[in-house]
């Protein structure tokens, strides 16, 4: 079956700038969309078709894609941006499957 | 503004099927640019996509769930619901409903507005 492949955490200070990277085999052909979850809520889109950035989504937040592995960069971090980000794909072998990475939970020193 | 509220029982018996519901308020369940969805997430997990419908209640299910699976909409109440069967302590999860936004052209699919989710545990 389909994977996508996160860190498990990844720390920094505030102001500094935060990347955190998914892969998986057919992101070169499919898009790659991003959620931040906080604790008891539900996942919140933050980025679409690898970088677009949804309204209301501040501008710090970014994203790129480069062969086999997507990055959402988030730059000037904030304490509020503390959160679980997971990446999400589709399978490419031709069947409708939508995947999600394990999730990545960042961390504000 | 567009909500989505699931609700159903929280507490169901090893074997037995889980129901919910998710009501959409603030839009049309019967607009054609989306899908809706279900998503879940064990305690402490990951997320995991269950399947997706379209208002003319065409399916896309998880292969890895697709046998235990069904979801079915009712436009007259603005509703659509997730059926699983014959459950058991790995299915206990927060559950979601969310819309679905489909790419054109791709087989693929993203998640812009979620409900607040609903836990489910599977006891007996």
């Amino acid at each position: 079956s389909y994977e996508l492949t996160q860190p498990p955490s990844v720390s920094v200070s505030p102001g500094q700038t935060a990347r955190i990277t998914c892969s998986g085999d057919a992101l070169p052909k499919q898009y790659a969309y991003w959620y931040q979850q906080k604790p008891g809520q539900a996942p919140v889109l933050v980025m679409y078709e690898d970088s677009e950035r949804p309204s209301g989504i501040p501008e710090r937040f970014s994203g790129s894609s480069s062969g086999t592995t997507v990055t959402l960069t988030i730059s000037g971090v904030q304490a509020e941006d503390e959160a679980d980000y997971y990446c999400q794909s589709a399978d490419s072998s031709g069947s409708y499957n939508l995947v999600f990475g394990g999730g990545t939970k960042l961390t504000v020193l | 503004q567009l909500q989505l509220q699931e609700s159903g029982p929280g507490l169901v018996k090893p074997s037995e099927t889980l129901s919910l519901t998710c009501t959409v308020s603030g839009g049309s369940i019967s607009s054609s640019a989306y899908y809706w969805g279900w998503i879940r997430q064990p305690p402490g997990k990951g997320l995991e996509w269950i399947g997706n419908l379209y208002y003319s209640g065409s399916t896309y299910y998880n292969p890895s769930l697709k046998s235990r699976v069904t979801i079915s909409v009712d436009t007259s109440k603005n509703q659509f619901s997730l059926k699983l069967s014959s459950v058991t302590a790995a299915d206990t999860a927060v559950y979601y409903c969310a819309r679905v936004v489909v790419v054109p052209a791709a087989m693929e699919s993203y998640f812009d507005y979620w409900g607040q989710g609903t836990l489910v545990t599977v006891s007996s």
